[in-house]
């Protein structure tokens, strides 16, 4: 079945760049997401890329999206303290033609002064 | 207008016990989604309703697991005999009617579920 993968934890000092990366096998999954949950709280969506995008940048963030290696990033930029949270990647599975997502495990990034 | 409410935000239960889970998905939305979070997991796919019937159920467990979303109220997700194995987070997420690819899913806060 379709699985996504990531890594487990990330550190950065306040002010730098943050990159979390995420690495998916379904080749025809159609919109890719990054959702990011705080502490006891839901999932809130970040942002977003079709599939046929390589980059797409909302403020702080960017996302790169490698279809041919399967590899999708975020990057927050000035990452403050308050961007402290889990980050999940998450797929839409391309059967269906509804949005089944499908997450990674998460990745518990710390932002420390 | 309110988001994706579910309640009770917290619910323990003794083993064997019955645990009923309610979605009240945002004002508009017929589409309704639950996922299960176990602890440092991600969110597993459990179940996709419209109102009135289950579309796709093939993350939940066969046994003990059932929903419903029915023409009122809201979703229930409703979990006969629990075990420890059953303790997560149980999230549910609602889109809008138009069922075109990549609408968004909007999460509640989540009910977590603790068997003692």
């Amino acid at each position: 079945g379709e699985d996504v993968e990531q890594s487990l934890f990330l550190s950065v000092r306040e002010g730098d760049s943050s990159v979390i990366n995420c690495t998916y096998t379904d080749s025809s999954s159609t919109y890719l997401y990054w959702y990011k949950q705080e502490p006891g709280a839901g999932l809130q969506l970040l942002t977003y890329i079709f599939s046929n995008m390589d980059m797409k940048q909302d403020q702080r963030l960017t996302v790169l999206l490698n279809k041919k290696d399967k590899h999708l990033s975020l990057r927050i930029a000035d990452t403050q303290t308050g961007d402290s949270a889990i980050y999940f990647c998450a797929v839409l599975s391309g059967t269906g033609g509804y949005n089944k997502l499908i997450f990674g495990a998460g990745t518990r990034l710390a932002v420390h002064p | 207008n309110a988001g994706v409410m579910q309640n009770p935000r917290h619910l323990v239960r003794r083993r064997g016990q019955e645990a009923r889970l309610r979605c009240s998905p945002m004002k508009g939305h017929s589409h309704v989604y639950w996922y299960r979070q176990l602890p440092e997991e991600g969110l597993k796919f459990m179940v996709y309703l419209q109102k009135e019937n289950i579309i796709d159920e093939s993350g939940m467990p066969k046994e003990r697991f059932s929903a419903e979303f029915p023409k009122e109220g809201p979703s229930i997700l409703r979990i006969q005999q629990v075990v420890r194995g059953d303790s997560a987070a149980y999230f549910c997420a609602s889109s809008p009617p138009r069922t075109g690819v990549g609408n968004e899913q909007f999460f509640g806060p989540g009910t977590r579920l603790t068997v003692l």
